[in-house]
Formats: C-alpha cells, sequence, structure tokens
C-alpha cells in the first residue's frame, strides 16, 4: 500500500528565505505524486505533479520539487518566502492499485515571519 | 476557469439526521471524489466514482455513506445518520482521467454534528 509522510507539522521561515517542505512516500510501483496547498478556509489548490517525467517539477507561484527514487523523497522548495505563502501544504500519491484516489500525508502549516 | 463547486459551504445539524451534501464537479470530468478532513486531522478519501457507479470506498465509508449522481452535473454524498465523528470538512473532486491527471477540490462543506 502506498503512504506519505511528511516532517514537520510547523515550518516557520522568515520572509525572503529558504523554504523547504520534506515529503518521504511510499510506493511498490513508480508513483504519481502532486503537492497541494490549502490556504485557510479554502479548498486544496495544485501546486504541482509529477507523473514520470522530468524530476525536477516546477509548479505555480515560484514552487518546485524534486524526485529522488533513491531516497524516496519529493520535497518542496521555494527560494525566497512571501508573506502570502503562509498556508498548509499537502503531500499526496496516487494510488494506481485501485481507483487513483489520493492517499495525503499529515500536512505541513507554514509560517513566514515579517 | 472551471471550478468544483460545494454547497453548502457549512451545514450544522443534530445528531442522527440525514445530510446531503452538494457538489457540481467540471462539466467534461469523468471521475468523482469525496475526502474528508477530521479538524486537525490528513485529509482522508471516502470514495470515488466513475461510469455511475462507485470504483473504490475506504473503510470509513460504511452504511451510513452513499453517493448518486442523479443528474448529469450533480454528485452528492448523503449520510443518512449523522454521529458526533461525522464532524469534518468534506471535499469533492473531479478529474477528466484516472491516474496521474490533477484532482481539483472544490472549497469543501463543513459539517458539524451536535
Amino acid at each position: 500500500a502506498q503512504s506519505v509522510t511528511q516532517l514537520g507539522s510547523h515550518v516557520s521561515v522568515s520572509e525572503g528565505a529558504l523554504v523547504l517542505l520534506r515529503c518521504n512516500y511510499s510506493s511498490s510501483v513508480p508513483p504519481y505524486l502532486f503537492w497541494y496547498v490549502q490556504y485557510p478556509n479554502q479548498g486544496l489548490q495544485l501546486l504541482l505533479k509529477y507523473t514520470s517525467a522530468a524530476t525536477l517539477v516546477k509548479g505555480i507561484n515560484g514552487f518546485e520539487a524534486e524526485f529522488k527514487k533513491s531516497e524516496t523523497s519529493f520535497h518542496l522548495t521555494k527560494p525566497s518566502a512571501h508573506m502570502s505563502d503562509a498556508a498548509e501544504y499537502f503531500c499526496a500519491v496516487s494510488d494506481k492499485d485501485s481507483s487513483y484516489k489520493l492517499i495525503f500525508g499529515s500536512g505541513t502549516r507554514l509560517l513566514v515571519r515579517p | 476557469e472551471p471550478e468544483v463547486t460545494q454547497t453548502p459551504s457549512h451545514q450544522v445539524t443534530q445528531m442522527g439526521q440525514e445530510v446531503i451534501l452538494r457538489c457540481v464537479p467540471i462539466s467534461n470530468h469523468l471521475y468523482f471524489y469525496w475526502y474528508r478532513q477530521i479538524l486537525g486531522q490528513k485529509v482522508e478519501f471516502l470514495v470515488s466514482f466513475y461510469n455511475n457507479e462507485i470504483s473504490e470506498k475506504s473503510e470509513i465509508f460504511d452504511d451510513q455513506f452513499s453517493v448518486e449522481r442523479p443528474d448529469g452535473s450533480n454528485f452528492t454524498l448523503k449520510i443518512r445518520s449523522t454521529k458526533l465523528e461525522d464532524s469534518a470538512m468534506y471535499f469533492c473532486a473531479s478529474s477528466d482521467t484516472s491516474g496521474g491527471n490533477i484532482q481539483y477540490f472544490g472549497a469543501g462543506t463543513r459539517l458539524s454534528v451536535l
């Protein structure tokens, strides 16, 4: 069965600093991986996805993630944090063994200090 | 840009009552999902729906739950007899293909069972 682990329930950075949100996955088959962002009182918005093409994936709002098979990781990064990046971020893997449902990690809340 | 619409945004009900949560997926999408997020916890898969039938359901999706696509546009989640533990944010999602394609999420319905 596939699973996702997000290290760090809360990450705090200063505005302008590097953002690094960690995600490790477990999958018996090549995975489809996603990062979603949830702003307060809103739904889930896709940031980026990996579907076995380029290992470095660029998303919206300056975010990118690198798929590393050897480390079973898909960490999310952004070179320079902005106040508007404060939100909850979810890593997810698509379950190819069934209906391609998304299996989510527990989420990381990003706090951006002025 | 097309979006998934969910109504109501907040539903308050008494324990034991029936509730229906409504979703209008993106019009050309074929795959539909319900997820829920209990406050402070991860997003969990409930059920997937394709070609007018359930393709997969989780252990959470017991006999108290049902889904329906009553017409060409709506996708509903019914809880027959609500319990306190059903209090959560319920998200509807849709995609136009399975696999690595994007699931688009609605803003969610917050269900409060008193």
